[in-house]
């Protein structure tokens, strides 16, 4: 198993504009989410996904777009990428929600907005 | 808002040392914990977790943590330090049923050779 994948490994956008973070697991699990990672911050939720279908906010959801047409697939999209978005984002899977399953987390997307 | 607090931005100590790395959390009702372990270089890697029962929790690499729910804490243990435990450790909390989850801000561990 390849796990949790993340494409690209880093990017470099300019203010407004757009791109999606690919994230992409092969465990066949319910529960999807997205973090991003700042310094001092540790780990913030920004969106989730309970199955195929499913998608809700989590705590920084403000700028990014999900959705979950599969249950492999889990793309974040920046619709107009703003120099706060700079960040290092992380993907991560379980088997299903609410936690009490281990998330397995992917390798992360550095990004940086100019 | 609930929170999640690590103490100690960076800790510094050499091998054969004994860590405790401190995490307090605001949320009132009933939570799922966790410790996350960064080695350089690597993703982020479940150390261990809590639900319920006994509240001293063995993890992977000889790490354990102790749930005190009356201090609101989940402090992570390990009696000796190697140089391979370097790495940044996350706190994490998860209320019951929910399927919100917040992190500390992580603790650097750098171990001395």
């Amino acid at each position: 198993n390849a796990g949790v994948t993340q494409t690209p490994k880093f990017q470099v956008l300019k203010t407004g504009q757009s791109m999606t973070l690919q994230c992409a697991q092969d465990m066949n699990h319910e529960y999807m989410s997205w973090y991003r990672q700042d310094p001092g911050m540790g780990l913030r939720l920004i969106h989730y996904s309970v199955g195929a279908g499913i998608t809700d906010q989590g705590e920084v959801p403000n700028g990014y777009n999900v959705s979950r047409s599969t249950t492999e697939d889990f793309p974040l999209r920046l619709l107009s990428a703003a120099p706060s978005q700079t960040s290092v984002y992380f993907c991560a899977s379980s088997w299903t929600s609410g936690h009490t399953d281990t998330q397995y987390f992917g390798p992360g997307t550095r990004l940086t907005v100019l | 808002a609930q929170s999640v607090s690590q103490h100690n931005h960076h800790v510094i100590l050499s091998e054969a040392a004994s860590l405790e790395l401190g995490c307090n959390y605001s949320y009132g009702g009933t939570v799922n914990l966790f410790w996350y372990v960064q080695y350089p270089g690597q993703h982020l890697q479940l150390l261990l977790k809590y639900f319920s029962g006994d509240p001293l929790v063995k993890g992977i690499k000889g790490f354990e943590a102790e749930f005190i729910k009356s201090k609101f804490s989940f402090n992570l243990r390990k009696p000796s330090v190697q140089w391979s435990d370097t790495a940044e450790y996350f706190c994490a909390v998860n209320p019951y049923n929910n399927n919100d989850m917040r992190f500390g801000a992580g603790t650097r561990l750098t171990v001395k050779p």
